[in-house]
């Protein structure tokens, strides 16, 4: 079954850096990547998703890349602020046309300091 | 939020005893799924639904059985609660045209 190992497990920023999350995935099938922000004691949110036909994906301060052949993805967020601080999780799936089973990473928790 | 709500919200219970929690969405939605998160372990897949009695295994299943009779209520049962049961059990719905899946609430379960 899929695998997804996902690294960072912690990141220290400062306010305005950058912030990258990596995660790599096993199962080549995987054709769906989500991205789950979690503030703390808060449900997960989704931020943002690629899927395997698209390279890059931006949404204001936030991107994800894709390479499939290495299978890897990554999430990026520039100008980080304060209210970035939270655990952000990567996800993968093999969608068949249904709504498929998620496998997530560990998680990273981002701590942006001012 | 997806009109998902979780019941109860908090619960503890001693080893043994079972429980159910409820997962309640509004929208229709054919697919949801339960998972439970633990430090150091991120959201793992206990049980899910793919429609109307409709329901299948996910990586940590042992221990709970689920049920679906309607739509919008998807039931997470521990026959006999065991310490490591205690977690934050989630609940979420998956859009069939997006493959996106929203999260509930979630309810915090601690099993003395």
């Amino acid at each position: 079954g899929e695998n997804v190992e996902q690294h960072p497990s912690t990141l220290s920023v400062q306010e305005g850096d950058s912030a990258v999350i990596k995660c790599t995935y096993s199962d080549s099938a995987s054709n769906y990547f989500p991205w789950y922000k979690q503030e703390l004691g808060k449900r997960p949110q989704l931020i943002i998703d690629i899927r395997s036909n698209v390279g890059e994906k931006k949404d204001q301060r936030i991107a994800v890349t894709l390479n499939k052949t290495a299978k890897h993805f990554s999430l990026h967020i520039t100008e980080t602020q304060p209210e970035d601080s939270a655990v952000y999780f990567c996800a993968a799936s093999a969608s068949q046309g249904g709504s498929e089973k998620l496998v997530f990473g560990k998680g990273t928790k981002l701590t942006v300091n001012p | 939020d997806a009109g998902i709500t979780q019941s109860p919200r908090h619960k503890v219970t001693e080893t043994g005893t079972p429980v159910t929690l409820r997962c309640h969405q509004t929208e229709n939605h054919r697919y949801m799924y339960w998972y439970r998160q633990d430090p150091g372990h991120g959201l793992r897949l206990i049980h899910y639904s793919y429609g109307v009695k409709d329901t299948d295994k996910g990586e940590v299943s042992d221990g709970y059985s689920v049920s679906r009779s309607k739509t919008e209520d998807f039931l997470l049962t521990l026959e006999s609660a065991t310490s490591s049961q205690t977690s934050v059990y989630f609940c979420a719905i998956g859009i069939i045209r997006t493959d996106t899946q929203y999260f509930g609430p979630g309810t915090r379960l601690t099993v003395l």
